[in-house]
């Protein structure tokens, strides 16, 4: 059971480059998720996806998008990437939540991206 | 802003003795907190979850405090061990921002031997 898988792993981009992370996850969940993680912070939501077909911004969405391509992959892509996106970004899936319960969110091991 | 945010970077335990990991939080509309573990190079892994009307969970080795009153959230560690070393991070889950996590900036827990 591979849980949420992340790709690339590593990845090293020159400013004004473009890229899209993968993120697949086969636990049949609806919601997916896109953080990042800057050193000495939290993550920082970027993109959620709650189910199939719906997209939503997050905290930090600027510079980003994404794409649910099927319940199963949620991507993000960097169409100009800055310095200032250099940062290691986590994917996440999560079941729906019964009534009045918490369903955790899985996550990835990250993509480690450096912006050049 | 609202944050959840935590009183310590850094805590250094001996192999063996209890760990307390503290978080303090100023959201009133958060209806679960949650404890995440988060080792070198890896994703954050789920520890465990307290609802917010409650005060107190426990779980293998861990238990959750909850004080509404001061808005303060602990994970307590048991026995700490070599495989405890890690981030820890509080986070909780917002009512009123479509039930979206907030998390706050990590606890580094180092377990001396």
């Amino acid at each position: 059971n591979a849980g949420v898988t992340q790709t690339p792993k590593f990845q090293v981009l020159k400013t004004g480059q473009s890229m899209t992370l993968q993120c697949a996850q086969d636990m049949n969940h609806n919601s997916m998720y896109w953080y990042r993680q800057d050193p000495g912070m939290g993550l920082r939501l970027i993109y959620y996806s709650a189910s199939e077909g719906t997209t939503d911004k997050g905290e930090v969405p600027n510079g980003y998008n994404v794409s649910r391509l099927n319940k199963r992959e949620f991507s993000l892509r960097l169409e100009s990437a800055a310095p200032s996106q250099t940062s290691v970004y986590f994917c996440a899936s999560r079941e729906p939540p019964g009534q009045g319960t918490f369903q955790p969110q899985h996550f990835g091991d990250g993509t480690r991206l450096s912006i050049l | 802003g609202e944050s959840v945010g935590l009183h310590l970077p850094t805590l250094s335990v001996q192999e063996g003795d209890n760990s307390i990991i503290n978080c303090a939080y100023s959201n009133s509309a958060s209806d679960y907190f949650i404890w995440y573990k988060q080792e070198s190079g890896k994703g954050p892994q789920f520890i465990i979850d307290i609802r917010s009307n409650m005060d107190k969970r426990q779980g293998q080795r861990v238990t959750v405090l909850l004080n509404k009153t001061v808005k303060h959230l602990s994970l307590q560690i048991a026995a700490t061990q070599p495989g405890d070393s890690a981030v820890y991070f509080c986070a909780d889950r917002r009512m009123d921002s479509s039930y979206k996590l907030i998390f706050g900036s990590g606890t580094r827990l180092l377990v001396r031997p």
